[in-house]
């Protein structure tokens, strides 16, 4: 099966920096999804994407749907502790009906 | 509340037997998906159900199986056939098939001893 290349596979960052993470493919899709997942629990939707050049923010969280279809972006702006997780995105591979999952970033924030 | 529920959280079993995995939504959902995690990885697609009493093979459906006769329902059972079966076991649910977000339950790590 396909993959996404999600990078960078982890982060250390200080408390209050900016996060930027991005997935990227040779495939084009049709929606993409951000997903946080705390350890041992199931991924929570963060933000939904539907449309080539989409911008949308959830807070301090603010996701792009490329232009081209075959990548997504998601920042996070003035980390805090609890932002800690590991963070999905998940495509919608264009003529299926399936969800293509990235590696995962792992962030970590030091206080 | 609504929402996706899996038990247990943890299962064991020892090689040999098979074991079954339980997802159960009151999200009114018709479409039912299983995930599995294995670490540094992403979510790989093991079966998917698009409506009760259908459900379709994903990339790696060999040694599992899956039933969907009601709507809120769809176990899946890890058969003593899968190889390495030891992995976090996520269900997922949505709207409909794909095309809209899909929702996840709060998993279960299954540890073949």
């Amino acid at each position: 099966g396909q993959q996404l290349n999600q990078n960078p596979q982890s982060m250390f960052i200080q408390e209050g920096e900016d996060v930027s993470m991005n997935c990227t493919s040779s495939s084009i899709f049709n929606t993409w999804l951000w997903y946080k997942q705390d350890p041992g629990e199931g991924p929570v939707l963060l933000i939904a994407l539907y449309k080539a050049g989409e911008l949308t923010s959830n807070g301090r969280l603010t996701a792009q749907f490329g232009i081209t279809r075959k990548d997504s972006f998601l920042n996070i702006s003035a980390s805090i502790p609890s932002d800690v997780g590991i963070y999905f995105c998940a495509g919608e591979l264009s003529g299926t009906y399936k969800y293509i999952f990235g590696t995962g970033t792992r962030l970590k924030v030091l206080a | 509340d609504g929402g996706i529920t899996q038990s247990p959280k943890y299962l064991f079993r020892k090689e040999g037997q098979n074991v079954t995995l339980s997802c159960e939504q009151n999200l009114n959902h018709d479409a039912m998906y299983w995930y599995r995690q294995d670490p540094g990885q992403g979510l790989r697609l093991i079966y998917y159900s698009q409506i009760v009493n259908d459900f379709q093979k994903g990339d790696i459906a060999e040694g599992y199986s899956v039933s969907r006769e009601k709507k809120e329902s769809f176990p899946l059972t890890v058969t003593s056939a899968q190889k390495n079966p030891t992995a976090f076991y996520l269900c997922a649910s949505s709207i409909e098939l794909a095309a809209d977000t899909q929702y996840f339950g709060p998993g279960t790590r299954l540890t073949v001893l």
